[in-house]
């Protein structure tokens, strides 16, 4: 199994607060990634990185940040949580987009609920 | 737009019999890669398979083999010898090399399996 660990693992907090979620690869892969899956909607790609300092968003990034200081460690944070960011949030890492190396792993996920 | 669908919401199957879920793809581009992954009731995102658009064989692996018809534009998997551990959620993704190598989910099939 790929090293990919998530912290928190649940979180309930309150609307307006901020909350930093942390995942955390032992892999050195470059590519890392955060989904968030809600009914009916499948996954959905927040943000990504491309390396170190290296981020750019995805298709639902508004409320939310990224920072990755180090290959290993990619931080989303949301800077004033809303009920709408009630979600389940997913890491993933991939090694490269090119050659054998496709696969992206996925973390164990982060259950957050935003009251 | 890249898109995924996946039309089966949810389907049973009877202990060791086979089963097809079906998924559809939208994409302009010649060189992608499709991807499905299982999510059992405990949560975690599993990778079961992976059909790069050039490969000329169906991807295998184990009881999984993918049912890849480019002109179609289908990626149907199908499970061999159901087991009552596959029950769970099974996602089709295709991979989007224009935003980070991003997965683009669709929205799931439920499996049920019947002893």
């Amino acid at each position: 199994d790929a090293g990919i660990t998530q912290s928190p693992r649940h979180k309930v907090t309150e609307t307006g607060t901020p909350v930093t979620l942390r995942c955390h690869q032992t892999e050195n892969h470059r590519y890392m990634y955060w989904y968030r899956q809600d009914p009916g909607h499948g996954l959905r790609l927040i943000h990504y990185s491309y390396g170190v300092k290296d981020t750019d968003k995805g298709e639902v990034s508004d409320g939310y940040s990224v920072s990755r200081s180090k290959t290993e460690d990619f931080l989303l944070t949301l800077e004033s949580a809303t009920s709408s960011q009630t979600s389940v949030y997913f890491c993933a890492i991939s090694e490269s987009l090119a050659g054998v190396s496709y696969e992206q792993y996925f973390g164990p996920g982060t259950r957050l609920t935003v009251t | 737009a890249q898109k995924i669908t996946q039309t089966q919401p949810g389907m049973f199957v009877q202990e060791k019999e086979a089963v097809t879920l079906d998924c559809t793809y939208d994409t302009s581009d010649q060189s992608y890669g499709l991807f499905w992954y299982k999510q059992p009731s405990s949560g975690e995102m599993i990778f079961l398979i992976y059909q790069g658009s050039y490969d000329e064989q169906n991807a295998t692996e184990g009881r999984y083999s993918l049912n890849f018809q480019k002109a179609r534009k289908s990626a149907n998997l199908v499970i061999s010898a159901s087991q009552l551990g596959d029950s769970a959620m099974y996602f089709c993704a295709m991979r989007d090399y224009n935003q980070g190598g991003k997965l683009i989910f669709g929205q799931g099939t439920e499996l049920s399996v019947k002893p």
